[in-house]
């Protein structure tokens, strides 16, 4: 089982460009959520896919979209970056109605933002 | 939103020592989590409280989720090398996580 994967693993972008990360679950989950992490400071929600649909959202602006696939894996899409994108996104990933201890997280793509 | 402070922000301390850290909240919670980061990977979870007053062990990680389910402890016995890293306290509903500010620990050979 190769656990939940990410990728790239790290990402260069200048402001104002877009970028896609994306992020493949355990076997047997369901659900993928994203958060960001910004250095030094704890990872914070952006939102959950379920269904192919978002089910959740943290407080994060517009620019940051998603989407999950039909065999569950999932992107995140954030346009328009700005210096302040810059951080560790991780994808986690669960199966529906089981309790928080069955999500799982990658390893996370780290993006610079210049 | 929901806010968890953990303290210490960091500490260091010489292998073989007991560590605890806490966490705390303005909120009461149904769900406790503890979580461990090291250096470019995801949180890997340690233990999962789920009841007001339980007391888990997980090897040398013993945790706690208060009576007033607004707190909570971690403690680490007989520290080795390998438990550097940021411990991260957590809690959430329908697996949307929220986690604590992070306590950085540094082990001393």
């Amino acid at each position: 089982d190769a656990g939940v994967t990410q990728s790239p693993t790290h990402l260069i972008k200048t402001r104002g460009q877009q970028v896609t990360l994306r992020c493949s679950p355990k076997s047997g989950h369901d659900t993928v959520s994203w958060y960001q992490q910004a250095l030094g400071q704890g990872p914070q929600f952006i939102f959950q896919y379920y269904e192919e649909e978002e089910r959740q959202r943290g407080n994060f602006p517009d620019r940051f979209s998603g989407h999950q696939f039909p065999n569950y894996s999932s992107e995140l899409n954030v346009n328009a970056l700005l210096l302040g994108d810059s951080a560790l996104y991780l994808c986690a990933s669960s199966l529906r109605g089981t309790d928080l201890e069955t999500q799982y997280f990658g390893p996370g793509t780290r993006l610079l933002v210049l | 939103g929901q806010q968890l402070n953990q303290s210490p922000q960091s500490m260091f301390i010489q292998e073989g020592e007991d560590v605890s850290m806490n966490c705390t909240s303005s909120s009461i919670f149904n769900t406790w989590l503890w979580y461990k980061q090291d250096p470019g990977e995801g949180p890997v979870l340690l233990i999962a409280l789920y009841k007001a007053g339980e007391l888990t062990s997980n090897g040398r990680l013993t945790a706690q989720f208060g009576i007033t389910r607004k707190d909570s402890f971690l403690n680490i016995s007989a520290s080795i090398p390998s438990d550097v890293g940021i411990y991260f306290c957590a809690s959430g509903g329908y697996q949307k996580v929220t986690f604590g500010t992070g306590t950085k620990l540094q082990v001393i050979p």
